[in-house]
């Protein structure tokens, strides 16, 4: 049972544009949803996060939304660039009884994003 | 400053052998997890240590056990490896407490044949 869904396997866009990227989850129990970037031969690093009492953050060209109604969440890259191209993976954790998460994370299955020049 | 450091970064392993995944963090962080990636499957949560001296299973801990060292250390270990162990393996650590991002390791990847 996939907690977390990507369905979008891959996005292409073109360099200056918006890159809109979808994430969906079923667990009621995540308040804390985290994006992380990842290239080839090399381990997921974190872009952005958001908890549930926010509806949107953003840092710099990224920008992620919650919609905790929908479960649904998203990642926006403007403008796009060719360097931005890389497999992105929405991860969502949930608050331990006693208000203490761990860091254990669910990930979705990963969307590749090809950033065309 | 390494963050987290995986060794060894690639093997081979045949059906019915063991080895020792290592993991090693130099950011005096106090969780640390293992996790595996397969096509399709995004990352998967094998076992975790929230602190030194506990370890407790994630989603997909059976074939596996692991060894919280010390504060630095977390290491995995495949007692007897098979096919369906074939997959990069990422070693993660973070603070402990609400809402903080895991940093991950480079990876290994394993194929077990």
């Amino acid at each position: 049972d996939q907690q977390v869904k990507q369905n979008s396997p891959s996005l292409s866009v073109q360099e200056g544009r918006i890159s809109i990227l979808n994430c969906d989850y079923t667990n009621s129990m995540f308040d804390y949803f985290l994006w992380y970037k990842k290239y080839p031969a090399e381990g997921p690093t974190f872009l952005i996060s958001i908890s549930s009492i926010k509806d949107k953050n953003e840092d710099g060209r990224f920008t992620v939304f919650l919609n905790k109604s929908a479960k649904h969440l998203s990642l926006h890259i403007v403008p796009s660039q060719p360097g931005d191209s890389a497999v992105y993976f929405c991860a969502a954790s949930a608050i331990r009884a006693g208000g203490t998460s761990y860091g254990k994370l669910t990930f979705g299955q990963g969307t590749i994003l090809t950033v065309h020049p | 400053n390494a963050g987290v450091t995986q060794t060894p970064k690639f093997q081979v392993l045949k059906t019915g052998q063991s080895m020792t995944l290592q993991c090693a963090q130099d950011m005096n962080h106090n969780s640390m997890y293992w996790y595996r990636q397969d096509p399709g499957m995004g990352l998967r949560l094998i076992y975790y240590s929230a602190s030194e001296g506990t370890t407790d299973k994630g989603e997909v801990p059976n074939g596996y056990n692991v060894s919280r060292l010390n504060k630095r250390e977390f290491s995995l270990r495949l007692e007897s490896a098979a096919p369906s162990q074939t997959s990069v393996y990422f070693c993660a650590s973070t603070l402990q407490g609400r809402n903080t991002e895991a940093f991950f390791g480079q990876g290994t990847r394993l194929t077990v044949v």
